[in-house]
């Protein structure tokens, strides 16, 4: 069963960094491109990065270009978001999502599993 | 970048009954890279279609795709109980990926 378990959401103030972290299982991991996706409760969805199956892609929602950094470790199954000069509107569940494809060119086939998300609010 | 328009923004209707959602871009879509995702309270969205028209793994023959360029359709043919949801749907096509606002598909 392909499963990404998220971790690393916490209270942040404004201004402070953090790290997400996704562990994928249930699948070649080291195949496929991986984005994150955010979305505030009760709100709609946004896309917030991808990076190419080998890490040699990213790409970054305008939103969060220049602050926030996608990477990967093939060989830990792994995923992760680090964030950066948080904002208030940076606060939302954080999702780790697989994409169809591998992510060449930093291009995605759409985004076929998602995890549970990690919360991350950013508060004073 | 592409804004999604989708309509209307809530649909009422009662099990059995035909849902249609809409799905409009700001500009074409390359190669129809079109999805959509369904999403039920506490839980993470899951794919409905890829492709415009291509039904993901376990999607009942319920749900159908069409359109391209600019507009798309998802089409529910008879609505049973698990299928009250928010669909959104997604071009990603071109970076960066967006979003649609969602459908709320309830009870009516």
């Amino acid at each position: 069963e392909v499963q990404m378990v998220e971790s690393g959401g916490v209270v942040v103030q404004p201004g402070g960094s953090l790290r997400l972290s996704c562990v994928a299982s249930g699948f070649s991991f080291k195949d496929y491109a991986m984005n994150w996706v955010r979305q505030i409760p009760g709100k709609g969805l946004e896309w917030v990065s991808l990076i190419s199956w080998d890490g040699g892609s990213t790409r970054y929602g305008d939103s969060v270009k220049g602050r926030f950094t996608i990477s990967r470790n093939n060989s830990a199954n792994s995923l992760y978001l680090e964030l950066k000069s948080l904002t208030a509107e940076d606060g939302a569940l954080y999702y780790c999502v697989k994409d169809i494809g591998g992510g060449f060119s930093g291009n995605s086939y759409g985004f076929d599993k998602w995890g549970q998300g990690t919360l991350v609010t950013v508060s004073s | 970048e592409i804004v999604l328009t989708q309509s209307p923004g809530t649909l009422s209707l009662s099990p059995g009954e035909r849902a249609t959602l809409s799905c409009r871009a700001s500009q074409t879509i390359i190669s129809d890279y079109l999805a959509w995702y369904q999403q039920k309270p506490g839980q993470a969205p899951r794919l409905v279609m890829f492709g415009a028209s291509n039904r993901a793994s376990g999607i009942s023959d319920r749900f159908s795709g069409s359109g391209s360029g600019t507009d798309f359709t998802l089409t529910i043919s008879r609505l049973e109980p698990a299928d009250f949801a928010v669909y959104y749907c997604q071009q990603y096509g071109t970076s960066p990926i967006t979003f649609g606002p969602g459908t709320k598909v309830d009870i009516k």
